[in-house]
């Protein structure tokens, strides 16, 4: 079965300074991964994914990703953030190779990032 | 990318009532997804929605309690039935394009 960890529920970070939200999976294949931010009161915003290739994926807003199969991690980072960042972060993986209903995106329990002025 | 609608964004209902939930979407997809997000929890896949045939229901989620209609490739809804206060949540529409899948704003609902 797959699964993703969040282990931070909460990060804190100062405006410009780089942030980090990490994530760890586990899946018998090769995994699909993907960062979504959901602001209060809104649905999923798709962020990035990583199907293959580069290891290191950019996406929107400035974030990007690193997938390190070793770790088996996707982190997510941005170089300065930004008070706007502020939101709630989730992780997601899909092994491609699953069928059935593990076919789908399984979610991590979420990361708050706060975005200090 | 894909545009998704849903209605209501947002409700409160008497316990014992049911509400249909709404999701269009811009273009035709084969296969809609409901998830369920409870308050401060992640997100819980309810059901996949296929046109044409009966709805995929995940461990834990059954077709009298959540029914789901597709009637065609860019409208689906969702009935939560019978509700009761656990049944707070905010409800989202999902789809998927290539591999990624693209949500709707959500419909948060309040059962008293």
């Amino acid at each position: 079965a797959q699964s993703v960890a969040q282990p931070e529920d909460q990060v804190n970070v100062a405006e410009g300074n780089p942030l980090t939200v990490k994530c760890t999976y586990s899946v018998s294949g090769n995994p699909y991964l993907f960062w979504y931010v959901q602001y209060p009161n809104r649905g999923l915003q798709f962020l990035l994914k990583y199907i293959t290739g580069d290891n290191l994926v950019k996406g929107s807003y400035g974030f990007e990703a690193e997938f390190n199969k070793s770790q088996t991690s996707f982190h997510l980072k941005k170089p300065s953030a930004l008070v706007s960042d502020s939101a709630l972060y989730f992780c997601a993986v899909r092994d491609p190779l699953s069928s059935g209903s593990a076919r789908q995106l399984t979610f991590g329990s979420g990361t708050q990032l706060t975005v200090l002025p | 990318s894909a545009v998704i609608s849903q209605k209501p964004s947002r409700d409160i209902c008497q316990r014992g009532t049911s509400l249909t939930i709404q999701c269009q979407v811009d273009s035709q997809v084969t296969m809609m997804f409901w998830y369920r997000q409870q308050p401060g929890q992640s997100l819980t896949l309810i059901a996949t929605a296929n046109q044409g045939s009966e709805a995929t229901y995940e461990s834990g989620f059954v077709i009298d309690k959540f029914p789901i209609s597709r009637p065609n490739l860019t409208f689906s809804t969702l009935t939560v039935s019978n509700m009761s206060p656990e049944d707070s949540s905010i409800y989202l529409c999902s789809v998927k394009r290539g591999e990624t899948q693209y949500f709707g704003p959500g419909t948060r609902l309040l059962v008293l």
